[in-house]
């Protein structure tokens, strides 16, 4: 089956405490890209990436970084967690015909 | 970069028809108009796509001006299932895919 797999999907941390949320796909699509999302504020692009060792900016990429190091693995990197990146997140995939397919999500609360 | 404006939220009663309208001034001439539905706590999921004129499928259809800058999503007779935020997005591998803007969306309810 075509799916983005997320892992963790809930997780609860502490301010500093470095973690690590994976993405995977398995339909070979080059562009991969993580969303937060925020009540009110709908879904903002964190990083993307458009292929293997291709990675940009998003609207709010302060406080993340990603790697792509494989085309299937892209990879969230909270080096220092804070409070205010306690957020429901998806990472998605775009297809060739321009179609993305979402993760479920992980929500991370930050303490 | 083709940012999107749509409506925050829209009642609708069962069985009636729901036009949501999106805009989309700054569409480049490779991008393409696609509507997603996303249910609370779900990631959201892929409805209908289009580059102009009118498509339809099983769930939905969509209406793109000659101008193409704005769209609008018809869901035909709406049901209780229907209620949930429906996004425009904008944009195409073509022109660099980069910065697939979401927008806040349009939170549709759905009243018996």
């Amino acid at each position: 089956e075509a799916q983005v797999t997320q892992n963790p999907r809930y997780l609860i941390t502490v301010t500093g405490k470095k973690l690590t949320v994976t993405c995977s796909q398995n339909m070979n699509h080059e562009y991969m890209s993580w969303y937060r999302q925020d009540p009110g504020l709908g879904l903002r692009q964190i990083y993307y990436s458009m292929n293997v060792e291709v990675t940009d900016k998003g609207d709010v990429p302060e406080g993340y970084k990603v790697s792509r190091k494989e085309k299937r693995n892209f990879p969230l990197i909270l080096e220092s967690p804070s409070p205010n990146q306690t957020s429901l997140y998806f990472c998605a995939s775009l297809s060739g015909a321009n179609v993305l397919t979402f993760g479920a999500g992980s929500r991370l609360t930050v303490l | 970069l083709a940012k999107t404006t749509q409506p925050i939220s829209m009642d609708s009663y069962e069985g009636q028809e729901v036009n949501i309208t999106c805009s989309h001034n700054n569409i480049a001439t490779n991008d393409y108009i696609t509507w997603y539905q996303q249910f609370p706590s779900q990631g959201p999921r892929f409805i209908i796509q289009g580059y102009k004129t009118k498509v339809t499928n099983e769930v939905a259809s969509l209406f793109i001006p000659a101008d193409r800058k704005s769209s609008t999503l018809s869901l035909p007779r709406v049901s209780l299932s229907d209620t949930a935020v429906y996004y425009c997005l904008v944009g195409a591998i073509k022109t660099g895919a980069n910065n697939l803007f979401f927008g806040t969306g349009t939170r549709l309810t759905v009243i018996p």
